[in-house]
């Protein structure tokens, strides 16, 4: 099994639509949780950490859920520049490697 | 402005021949740095822990022969691909850990392998 499993998607959305997708993960000991965005051929960028109760950042609402092992990332009014890959991430408590999941595309349509 | 930049940003080579990958730390210093290489629509995967001043930890599966990797100082770790082969042709990526409160990773803008 996989450490961390994404929905690869694509989404297609229209502007101003709202998106949500998930991500699982497979060690229970998992501490700290990231969605990292990706743009073709670039290299991953911070979108915001995930805290344990929830956290939102502007259009962006990311959620933890322990018991179920499991990290969503809402896009409320989606634009444009918000087509990528969002990459969900985790890290165990005490290594600083990095897990990650393939990716979820979002495609933004206007 | 990138606080980790990663040179080249792509390469073509000769099979056979061997490729060195740059990553730099440019504001911090960084006794750890991570490969990762991520092949198209798959996830980055670690290839290996650079650590400053000690051999690199490898991961399962990850040849150190092939892929020889050098951190000798704390702001530089070099990845060469030695004896490249196309199927070495893929996306490679450097991170380092700056260790503020939320010890973020902050990634190089890659390296881009062709091997032909």
């Amino acid at each position: 099994r996989k450490e961390v499993e994404q929905d690869p998607g694509p989404f297609n959305v229209p502007e101003g639509a709202t998106v949500a997708f998930n991500c699982t993960y497979s060690n229970s000991a998992s501490q700290s949780f990231f969605w990292y965005r990706q743009d073709c051929r670039k290299e991953p960028k911070l979108l915001m950490s995930v805290y344990s109760s929830g956290n939102e950042d502007g259009r962006f609402t990311a959620q933890l859920n322990r018991a179920s092992q499991y990290i969503s990332l809402l896009i409320r009014d989606s634009k444009l520049s918000d087509s990528a890959t969002y990459l969900c991430v985790v890290r165990l408590s005490n290594d600083y490697k990095l897990s990650f999941g393939a990716g979820t595309t979002v495609t933004v349509r206007a | 402005g990138a606080v980790v930049s990663q040179h080249p940003s792509w390469v073509i080579c000769k099979s056979g021949t061997s490729v060195k990958i740059e990553c730099r730390s440019l504001d911090f210093q960084a006794t750890t740095m991570f490969w990762y290489r991520q092949f198209p629509k798959q996830s980055l995967m670690l290839m290996a822990t650079s650590n400053e001043g000690s051999k690199a930890t490898y991961e399962q599966g990850v040849e150190k022969d092939k892929f020889l990797i050098n951190h000798a100082s704390l702001t530089l770790s070099t990845l060469t691909v030695t004896s490249a082969h196309p199927e070495d042709s893929s996306f490679y990526i450097c991170s380092a850990i700056r260790q503020l409160s939320n010890t973020e990773a902050f990634f190089g803008q890659g390296t881009r392998l062709t091997v032909v």
